[in-house]
């Protein structure tokens, strides 16, 4: 069964600094990838999707995630954090015929001023 | 509007009574899921629709919750004699299908029983 582990369920970050929030997966063959972002009371937004092709995935708001399958992480970063990136940060997986996706248990980012 | 909308946005209910949540998927999208986010949580897969195949029901937790889709279109999850546990935010999405695997949400539904 394929699961997916974000280690940190809080990140706090100052403006300007680096973000970067951890996912690994776990599954026998190539996932499909994904990075959802949730702001307060909204719904999920889709950041970035890795699909087998390019390793370093770029993504809206100037994300962006690697792929490494030795690693089996799909790290997302952001070199600059503005204060508008504070939310709630999905990592997903879908593999098989359903494409059901699996999601981790998200990381609150926090960005200070 | 050109996005997945679900209702309503939010329903108290009381332990025992029956739900029904429906969601609107973006036109022409094939496949539609449901799933639960639990305060705190990630989210929970509970079922899926493709077109006008069977429906995969593998995620719903028990026999008191049912879904049903006409076609490619609106979506209606029902939960019956709802009980406390059942309080969570009931995300509906849809997928154009085919090589496209992106899964576009709506708000949500937030269902609490009381």
């Amino acid at each position: 069964a394929q699961s997916v582990t974000q280690l940190g369920s809080h990140v706090s970050v100052s403006e300007g600094a680096l973000v970067l929030l951890r996912c690994n997966y776990s599954s026998s063959v190539p996932p499909y990838l994904f990075w959802y972002v949730q702001y307060p009371n909204q719904g999920l937004q889709l950041l970035l999707k890795y699909t087998s092709a390019a390793t370093l995935v770029k993504g809206i708001n100037g994300f962006e995630a690697e792929f490494k399958k030795s690693e089996t992480s799909f790290h997302l970063t952001k070199p600059s954090a503005h204060m508008s990136d504070a939310a709630e940060y999905f990592c997903a997986v879908s593999k098989g015929s359903a494409r059901q996706l699996t999601f981790g248990s998200g990381t609150q980012l926090t960005v200070l001023p | 509007g050109a996005g997945v909308s679900q209702s309503p946005s939010n329903k108290v209910t009381e332990k025992g009574k029956d739900v029904e949540l429906r969601c609107d998927p973006i036109s022409g999208h094939t496949a539609l899921y449901w799933y639960r986010q639990r305060l705190g949580q990630g989210l929970e897969f509970l079922i899926y629709f493709q077109g006008n195949s069977a429906p995969d029901k593998s995620g719903l937790p028990s026999d008191r919750f049912s879904a049903e889709r006409t076609g490619e279109s609106v979506s209606t999850l029902t939960i019956q004699r709802t009980q406390q546990e059942d309080s969570a935010v009931y995300l509906c999405a849809s997928c154009p299908g085919g090589r496209n695997y992106e899964q576009y949400f709506g708000p949500g539904t937030r269902l609490t029983v009381t």
